[in-house]
């Protein structure tokens, strides 16, 4: 399986950056997806990596080393609705499983 | 983008009775539906792959015959939580592959469910 770890929560203000970690450990990676999790809800889709390098989609942008077994997802001018967890989740080899970090939860304060 | 359904979003029920979730792709069809469970502040484990057609494959350690699946259609999965008991509350959650894509999951809204 996937040895997956992210911080467990960070906070930062309003209007600020904010970088989340991920590493990863698999024998057969197949690209990583950062997901946004509100509580009691379904996780939506943020961005996807499959080869290195930065992927930028408006205020979020997702970088990916596959040598190195790290991602960071960054999110740009905060607001307040960014407040949730951020999943990172890895899929192994060609059967589309994706196996999901524990989450880190992101508090935006005004 | 795609659309997956799930009902219902939640349910209390008591130990012993069994309850049905559905998971539904309302504007593709999936041949492929997985479903995950999460417990508070932890990651989504995935429990099992639910294959149109054919039988689901389960993770290690997940009870197949406790946690019945069936994907009768390419638009419809169903998971049917038998016996259960207060340790199987938790926060269930179906998601479906776009068939042809190579890239992310949709999931359902998820359904919590609380055994009393």
């Amino acid at each position: 399986g996937q040895n997956i770890d992210q911080p467990t929560e960070m906070t930062a203000t309003e209007g600020a950056i904010v970088q989340i970690n991920c590493t990863y450990q698999t024998s057969g990676f197949n690209g990583l997806f950062w997901y946004q999790q509100h509580a009691g809800e379904a996780p939506t889709f943020l961005s996807y990596n499959v080869l290195d390098g930065l992927e930028e989609k408006g205020r979020f942008s997702s970088f990916l080393s596959r040598s190195k077994g790290y991602s960071y997802l960054l999110l740009k001018e905060l607001q307040m609705k960014d407040s949730a967890s951020y999943l990172c989740a890895v899929r192994d080899g060609n059967d589309y499983k994706l196996s999901f970090g524990a989450g880190t939860t992101v508090t935006v304060r005004a | 983008g795609a659309v997956v359904s799930q009902h219902p979003s939640r349910v209390i029920c008591k130990s012993g009775t069994s309850v049905k979730i559905e998971c539904r792709s309302l504007d593709f069809q999936a041949t492929t539906m997985f479903w995950y469970r999460q417990f508070p502040k932890q990651s989504l484990m995935l429990m099992a792959t639910s294959n149109e057609g054919s039988k689901a494959t389960y993770e290690q350690g997940v009870e197949k015959d406790k946690f019945l699946i069936n994907h009768a259609s390419l638009t419809l999965s169903t998971l049917t939580v038998t016996s259960a008991h207060p340790e199987d509350s938790s926060f269930y959650i179906c998601s479906a592959r776009l068939s042809g894509t190579n890239e992310k999951l949709f999931f359902g809204s998820g359904t919590q469910l609380s055994v009393l």
